[in-house]
């Protein structure tokens, strides 16, 4: 059974960079059937589309966050990896990685890790 | 951008009960594209359709999901308490892909 887990520190000071880390466990990330995606969520309010990665490397990202964010893969660990830069206090969310089919829809999630940007 | 809109806001039902969400996207979505989640409460999200009407794996049959173009609907036929949650729709037919804004199913 695939399973997802997010990793990587709960507070982040403005203007620095977020930086998190998804493992996969039960599955391969090199798959040539999917994509690795990143989703958040701010605190009460509802989901947006982070960007994603193909375990070559080739990734695209939401344009609202393109200037700020990268995403990488690391296949010899079976992880992706999101960093998101100039962090402000509009960043804090649950942040979840997720597999991602190639017809675009999210499954399975991991549980979602809290990043809150504060001083 | 494709904005989805989801509605209504909050539906206040009681178990065994009928429920009905809807989806309404800002321009045409090819049904291939279009995704339902629940996501309870503390939770990630879970798939729960797929390409507008096939039911993720392990999800009851009581979900269902149907529509084109503009306007979907995610069926609940007989409400369980552990149904009572949030839902979102999602595009990924063209990007960015996106989310609506939720409804809220919660116990009458």
């Amino acid at each position: 059974q695939l399973q997802l887990q997010e990793s990587g520190p709960g507070l982040v000071k403005p203007s620095e960079t977020l930086s998190l880390t998804c493992t996969v466990s039960g599955g391969s990330i090199s798959s040539s059937s999917y994509y690795w995606g990143w989703i958040r969520q701010p605190p009460g309010k509802g989901l947006e589309w982070i960007g994603s990665i193909y375990y070559s490397g080739s990734t695209y990202y939401n344009p609202s966050l393109k200037s700020r964010v990268t995403i990488s893969v690391d296949t010899s660990k079976n992880q992706f990896s999101l960093k998101l830069s100039s962090v402000t206090a509009a960043d804090t969310a649950v942040y979840y990685c997720a597999r991602l089919e190639l017809l675009g829809w999210f499954d399975p999630w991991g549980q979602g890790t809290l990043v809150t940007v504060s001083s | 951008e494709i904005v989805l809109t989801q509605s209504p806001g909050t539906l206040s039902l009681s178990p065994g009960e009928r429920a009905t969400l809807s989806c309404r996207a800002s321009q045409s979505v090819s049904s291939s594209y279009l995704a339902w989640y629940q996501q309870r409460p503390g939770q990630a999200p879970r798939l729960l359709i797929y390409g507008a009407s096939s039911r993720a794996t392990g999800i009851p049959d009581r979900f269902s999901g149907s529509g084109s173009g503009t306007d979907f609907t995610l069926t609940i036929s007989r409400l369980e308490p552990e149904d009572f949650a949030v839902y979102y729709c999602q595009q990924c037919g063209s990007s960015p892909w996106t989310f609506g804004q939720g409804t809220k199913v919660e116990i009458k």
